[in-house]
């Protein structure tokens, strides 16, 4: 089973809201990301996560605060956001964080900021 | 730093007729290669990979690519196409650091009846 899911599938927030999107794979992977994409362009990285520490951080806006409670889970916290972020969120997973390995990505979830 | 192209940002073919998408890449090692496959509003699917070995490589939904490494490509084909290959293609370079995938641009298909 290569399934990562993604809850919720649509998110409509304002910007003085606060909400979280969910990430969740029982591979046993020990690597998660996640990824924004906007329209008709690639997926950009925003957050690594190796066993359950967070490794890489892109520059992302403090308003996107990401969360890894335990080795399956992977959240995204979202707060005071603005309607450019409005995008596809993608979370992923791989099974070792060391070596280049295949990602595995879920549905996304596709976020809307008025 | 390494970086990806594929130069078709869309292209149209017949169903039945054959597909190739080129994809360019730049690493100064050996890269681990991707081609992903997206549907509209939809996940990213593992098509195929290269890590090392045969450099033509089996994929599933009948794709296959090439590894040709004097001329840093790998493109993807497929001998027929079907209406429900229509999507986004999406090449992809990974590195051993931090497994970061770097994507190209991607090229959208457009599959005429």
């Amino acid at each position: 089973d290569t399934e990562v899911t993604q809850t919720p599938k649509h998110l409509v927030m304002g910007m003085t809201n606060k909400k979280s999107l969910k990430c969740e794979q029982h591979m046993g992977h020990r690597a998660m990301y996640w990824y924004k994409q906007k329209a008709k362009k690639p997926p950009e990285l925003m957050f690594v996560y190796s066993y359950e520490k967070l490794s890489i951080n892109e520059s992302v806006p403090s308003r996107f605060s990401p969360e890894c409670p335990n080795s399956s889970l992977l959240n995204l916290h979202l707060h005071a956001l603005q309607p450019e972020d409005s995008a596809l969120y993608l979370c992923a997973s791989s099974q070792d964080p060391g070596s280049a390995d295949t990602q595995y990505f879920g549905p996304g979830t596709r976020l809307t900021v008025l | 730093a390494q970086s990806v192209t594929q130069p078709d940002i869309h292209i149209t073919v017949s169903e039945g007729a054959s597909l190739e998408l080129r994809c360019n890449y730049s690493y100064g090692a050996t890269p681990y290669l991707f081609w992903y496959v997206q549907s509209p509003g939809q996940g990213l699917q593992l098509l195929l990979k290269y890590f090392s070995g045969d450099t033509l490589v089996q994929g599933i939904k009948g794709f296959e690519a090439e590894f040709k490494r004097s001329q840093s490509s790998f493109n993807l084909r497929k001998p027929s196409v079907h209406w429900s290959d229509a999507a986004e293609y999406f090449c992809a370079v990974g590195v051993n650091a931090g497994n970061m995938l770097t994507f190209g641009g991607g090229t959208r298909l457009m599959v005429k009846p």
